[in-house]
């Protein structure tokens, strides 16, 4: 099946360094990856939609300059969280989808990044 | 901005009980599909009913979607202890591009 490989699954960084997650497709051509964010006992929140080629389409109260989204290729999308401050701290996710199979069968996500900011 | 709402937040039985959650929506929808978080990691699909189906299984999974009410459940039967986890419902956006999650039920399991 569709795996999706996240790495970092946890970093530690100081305040205002910048940190790149990295989401792929291990065995298909993802179009489309999403980047999620979650709190503490709390759902999953879209951040922004990545096509690949293309600017990544953020969600509304999602800053563009803060989180830098990068979809250079089919099979990889990066997260970059830069001048980071611990309000940044959080569970990152994200999941490739947008493929008419993901219709069927469910869209498949990344293990998660876990990001603390000191 | 989260799709709809699940009952309860949290849900404690022992292991062989039935652990039913459910999830209302706001929107209509082209399929509503259910997600399994342990703690600290990331999510696996369960499974996915469109929305034209009543009832689907899945091993000792069954959802029931009723698209007049907008809501949705997840029966887990004969739990155990593994079933331990989060348990989210998502529907896809108005575009029909990204998954917008429910806020989730907290299953415990003791043995």
């Amino acid at each position: 099946g569709a795996v999706v490989s996240q790495h970092p699954s946890w970093v530690i960084c100081k305040s205002g360094t910048s940190v790149k997650i990295e989401c792929r497709s291990l065995d298909f051509q993802a179009t489309t990856m999403f980047w999620y964010r979650q709190f503490p006992k709390q759902s999953l929140m879209l951040m922004a939609t990545s096509n690949e080629g293309s600017k990544a389409t953020y969600e509304q109260g999602v800053e563009k300059d803060k989180f830098l989204i990068n979809h250079a290729s089919l099979t990889l999308s990066t997260l970059t969280v830069t001048s980071a401050h611990p309000e940044d701290s959080s569970f990152y996710i994200c999941s490739a989808g947008g493929q008419p199979v993901a219709a069927y069968y469910g869209y498949t996500f990344g293990s998660g990044t876990r990001l603390t900011v000191v | 901005s989260q799709q709809g709402e699940e009952d309860p937040q949290a849900l404690s039985i022992q292991e062989g009980e039935n652990a039913t959650m459910n999830c209302s929506y706001k929107t209509s929808i082209n399929n509503l599909q259910w997600y399994r978080q342990n703690s600290g990691r990331g999510l696996v699909h369960l499974i996915l009913i469109r929305s034209n189906e009543r009832e689907k299984h899945s091993g000792r999974l069954r959802v029931t979607l009723d698209t007049s009410k907008k809501s949705s459940s997840l029966l887990i039967t004969a739990s155990r202890a593994a079933d331990t986890a989060s348990y989210f419902c998502a529907t896809e956006n108005q575009a029909g591009t990204a998954l917008i999650f429910g806020k989730g039920t907290t299953l415990s399991v003791s043995s």
